[in-house]
């Protein structure tokens, strides 16, 4: 089946750039997602990039996809102490998603 | 665009008593909705999906059930809990036209004691 992996700890000094990456083994969705979830709270839409696409930029987010490889991954520009959460890639299946284990991003000041 | 309501936010149940978890969605129709757990520190475990009304699926066996009485509300419940229950619960829906999006719920943080 679908398997999706992500490194657990990311640290990173604050004003730094985040590398988050995710690899999976299998997607025919249209569409392959980030998440973020700050302590305590749901999961977060943080963006998403479609199929066909290799990057994405959204502000200080920079989403690239590497289909040959399946390798995702989430770029943080500027890394700010409100970022520090728990990022997930997610990878759609049939009716339901196929999510990453979570990677763990801590910011120091 | 939809909003996804979870009850209660916080709970603390002794082992052995029942659980009753309630979702609701609002603003949209005919979603997917989903219940995963997450563990402290780890990562999402789908535990139930329903595509529609009375539609369960269960991706791990264990002594917890999902209903669905209602096009917008999911229930996960359990006759007798264990420690191993503990955990933050999530909900999340699919479906708004057009898009395979998952939304989730703000979670419920269920502590067994």
């Amino acid at each position: 089946g679908e398997d999706v992996e992500q490194s657990l700890f990311l640290s990173v000094r604050e004003g730094d750039s985040s590398v988050i990456n995710c690899t999976y083994t299998d997607s025919s969705s249209t569409y392959l997602y980030w998440y973020k979830q700050e302590p305590g709270a749901g999961l977060q839409l943080l963006t998403y990039i479609f199929s066909n696409m290799d990057m994405k930029q959204d502000q200080r987010l920079t989403v690239l996809l590497n289909k040959k490889d399946k390798h995702l991954s989430l770029r943080i520009a500027d890394t700010q102490t409100g970022d520090s959460a728990i990022y997930f890639c997610a990878v759609p299946g049939t009716y339901k998603y196929i999510f990453g284990t979570g990677t763990r991003l801590k910011v120091l000041a | 665009s939809q909003t996804i309501h979870q009850w209660p936010a916080t709970l603390v149940q002794p082992v052995g008593s029942p659980l009753s978890l309630e979702c609701t969605v609002e603003g949209t129709s005919n979603p997917n909705l989903y219940w995963y757990r997450q563990a402290a520190g780890r990562g999402l475990q789908l535990l139930f999906y329903s595509v529609g009304i009375g539609q369960i699926s269960s991706e791990v066996p264990q002594n917890l059930s999902a209903s669905r009485p209602q096009d917008r509300q999911f229930i996960l419940s359990s006759k007798k809990l264990l420690l191993s229950d503990s955990g933050f619960y999530l909900c999340a829906c699919m479906g708004l036209a057009g898009a395979d999006t998952q939304y989730f719920g703000p979670g419920t943080r269920l502590t067994v004691l």
